[in-house]
């Protein structure tokens, strides 16, 4: 099982970036999978996530209107298109896998992670 | 929203000794707890599941315990490769995660 991101960097505030994920080694289109993030602030934090199918997701509310998450399952990627990127959003972003438990919704594995920074 | 609360923010231990972690919930969360690891420039890895479930790698050294709102990591003969920052985490329709306990070297 595998997460790679690719799509950090340098943006200004109020840019927008997107973040990719591509999965391997399990059957990607059968899990909830998220994105969560790691910042000086405020530490791990969950950002989205998505149903297994697309059809709905949940976010943070710092992010809701800013921030949309979406799914390939044909290319069993993940994407994180991010607008308005604010200062409090730099960090380093992971995608990760919801698995395992009597829910499946623990969090394993995470992505290397991908950094994005803010500043203008 | 549940806060998770860790102790303590760091704990000086020995190769060999034994390591406690604690997590406290602002209200119960039954069962639904999690422990994770991460060693610096690496991704957390999930190590406790459901308060007591070992993941899959996760050596028998490793256990954790608790319900409601008291958790325990616990690290019953620490290895050189044990010490990293600890992280509980509970799952509802917004995870929250603890603020960390590191385990260095003392």
């Amino acid at each position: 099982v595998q997460l790679v991101e690719s799509g950090g960097g340098l943006v200004q505030p109020g840019g927008s970036l997107r973040l990719s994920c591509a999965a391997s080694g399990f059957t990607f289109s059968d899990y909830y999978m998220s994105w969560i993030r790691q910042t000086p602030g405020k530490g791990l934090e969950w950002v989205a996530n998505i149903k297994p199918d697309g059809s709905q997701q949940f976010y943070v509310d710092s992010v809701k209107g800013r921030f949309t998450l979406s799914r390939d399952n044909t290319k069993n990627s993940l994407y994180l298109q991010m607008n308005n990127v604010r200062a409090d959003d730099m960090g380093v972003y992971y995608c990760v896998r919801e698995a395992g438990g009597r829910n499946e919704n623990w969090f394993d594995p995470w992505g290397q992670g991908t950094l994005v920074s803010v500043s203008s | 929203e549940i806060v998770l609360t860790q102790s303590p923010a760091t704990l000086s231990l020995s190769p060999g000794e034994r390591a406690t972690l604690s997590c406290r919930a602002s209200q119960s969360v039954t069962d639904l707890l999690a422990w994770y690891q991460q060693k610096p420039g690496q991704a957390p890895r999930l190590v406790i599941y459901d308060a007591s479930n070992r993941a899959t790698g996760i050596p028998p050294r490793f256990s954790g315990s608790g319900s409601g709102t008291e958790f325990t990591l616990t690290i019953s003969s620490l290895e050189p490769e044990d010490f990293a920052v600890y992280y509980c985490h509970h799952r509802t329709l917004w995870p929250t995660f603890g603020q960390g306990t590191k385990l260095e070297i003392k």
